[in-house]
């Protein structure tokens, strides 16, 4: 089973407006970490934001917020107020537990910017 | 800005050739990781390094693929003899590794090699 998934292969949204991006996992561990990265088409991986399982608010970092629904396992990434900058690919990854340092990754949704 | 280091940044050879991948982490950074990535797919981890320990290399097709890193800081990964599916993108991440951080262990990239194998 998919332990991360993406369910979003690409989207197309109007610079300006806000996008979210899904994001649901699957785990038993009581303690997890998420993340979201961005890959532009130069291909270097940029860390946007982490969520952990015991973190009573959502992350938010600038533009960019975390919508996480623990009962759902939902972790869904809001960039609010979109811009040609933005596109890009998008991966959400996991980490199971506090001591393998390794990441889970999805399969990523190819986010393009509309001027 | 402390960043991940990797040269070279593009690489074309021919099948049966061998490469050499080098990356320098961030300053500091215990753990490194080897990744390689498919276009249009996550990316697939090779090996994981704590210091100079490879903590795994399960996927790494030991066969054609070496990873080493002697002194516990930069890294190289070579690829002998390269295949026409070891076209990819390559990249290094590193990440403080320290106990204590847990889940929130973060991991930086480097800008990654493309290869092309002919």
């Amino acid at each position: 089973a998919q332990k991360i998934t993406q369910t979003q292969p690409g989207m197309f949204v109007q610079e300006k407006e806000a996008v979210t991006l899904d994001c649901t996992y699957d785990t038993s561990d009581p303690s997890y970490g998420l993340f979201w990265y961005k890959q532009p088409s130069s291909g270097e991986m940029i860390f946007l934001i982490y969520q952990g399982s015991y973190d009573q608010q959502n992350a938010t970092e600038g533009r960019y917020s975390l919508n996480f629904q623990k009962a759902r396992k939902s972790a869904n990434l809001v960039i609010s107020a979109s811009q040609l900058g933005d596109s890009a690919m998008y991966f959400c990854a996991m980490r199971e537990g506090d001591s393998n340092y390794q990441l889970i990754w999805g399969a990523g949704t190819k986010l393009i910017i509309k001027p | 800005e402390a960043e991940v280091a990797q040269s070279p940044r593009y690489k074309i050879t021919e099948k049966s050739q061998a490469v050499a991948f080098w990356c320098d982490p961030i300053s500091g950074h215990a753990t490194l990781y080897w990744y390689r990535q498919i276009l249009g797919q996550g990316p697939e981890l090779l090996v994981q390094f704590q210091d100079e320990s490879v903590v795994d290399d399960s996927q790494l097709p030991k066969d054609r693929f070496s990873a080493e890193r002697l002194k516990g800081v930069d890294s190289t990964l070579k690829i002998q003899p390269a295949e026409l599916g070891d076209s990819a993108m390559y990249l290094c991440a590193s990440s403080l590794g320290v106990g204590g951080s847990g889940s929130r262990e973060t991991q930086y990239f480097g800008p990654g090699t493309r290869l092309l194998v002919l």
